[in-house]
């Protein structure tokens, strides 16, 4: 079946732009995470929904960063204003389990959304 | 919170040899253990992963240790072929929570 896509693939913003980035998690998928990932580094966590419930958005940098999954499908991560410091690619992934249970944790990730603010 | 330590960072092996990557991680309460694997400009790929109630687990080339005590896993790859050179990282979480990566290792595998 399909597997995790986001769009776009590439977004150039200029600095102050605001910008929305799309996940499509792999149908009946549960969970979904959003990762930030800099230049040579590891994936870093940025928040987290069960369904359409934010359990978990301790990793987002700022209050600039805002995401929303309101039908507990497709997730939306919206950066304003945004910064230099913002240039990364963000990685969506879903998983079907659901926290706290003994299930399949295991979490597959899109394509990544390559963002790049000048 | 957790942190992964990962080890080395870059590893350059001849083809046909073995392959060891290590992390380390800080919480305890952790027991779920994937790693994944990153070609440049990928997504990252799930490769193998260990729940804490297992010691260790293979799947052909591939095979993952998991020392509970010590607070360390490992990722082994046996008779390594040019396509196997990518970024690995290590994770760790606690069930179906948010990963904690490490910082990868770079794998070059030379023909």
């Amino acid at each position: 079946g399909a597997g995790v896509s986001q769009s776009p693939r590439y977004k150039v913003a200029k600095r102050g732009q605001d910008v929305a980035l799309r996940c499509d998690p792999i149908s009946g998928h549960v969970s979904l995470f959003w990762y930030q990932q800099a230049l040579g580094q590891g994936p870093e966590f940025l928040t987290y929904f069960q369904n359409e419930a934010q359990l978990d958005k301790s990793g987002l940098p700022s209050d600039r960063f805002f995401a929303e999954r309101p039908e507990g499908s497709v997730s939306t991560l919206k950066i304003q204003r945004t910064q230099q410091e913002d240039s990364a690619v963000y990685l969506c992934a879903s998983s079907l389990a659901v926290l706290g249970t003994f299930g399949s944790y295991e979490q597959y990730f899109g394509p990544g959304t390559r963002l790049t603010v000048t | 919170g957790e942190n992964v330590e990962q080890h080395p960072s870059t590893l350059s092996v001849q083809e046909g040899d073995s392959a060891v990557i290590k992390c380390t991680y800080s919480d305890s309460a952790s027991n779920y253990f994937p790693w994944y694997k990153q070609e440049l400009g990928k997504r990252p790929q799930l490769i193998i992963d260990i729940r804490s109630n297992v010691g260790e687990k293979k799947d052909q080339r591939i095979a993952v240790t998991l020392n509970k005590t010590a607070k360390h896993f490992s990722l082994h790859i046996t008779e390594t072929q040019p396509e196997d050179s990518a970024v690995y990282f290590c994770a760790a979480s606690k069930g179906n929570t948010p990963l904690v990566f490490g910082k990868g290792t770079r794998l070059s595998v030379i023909a």
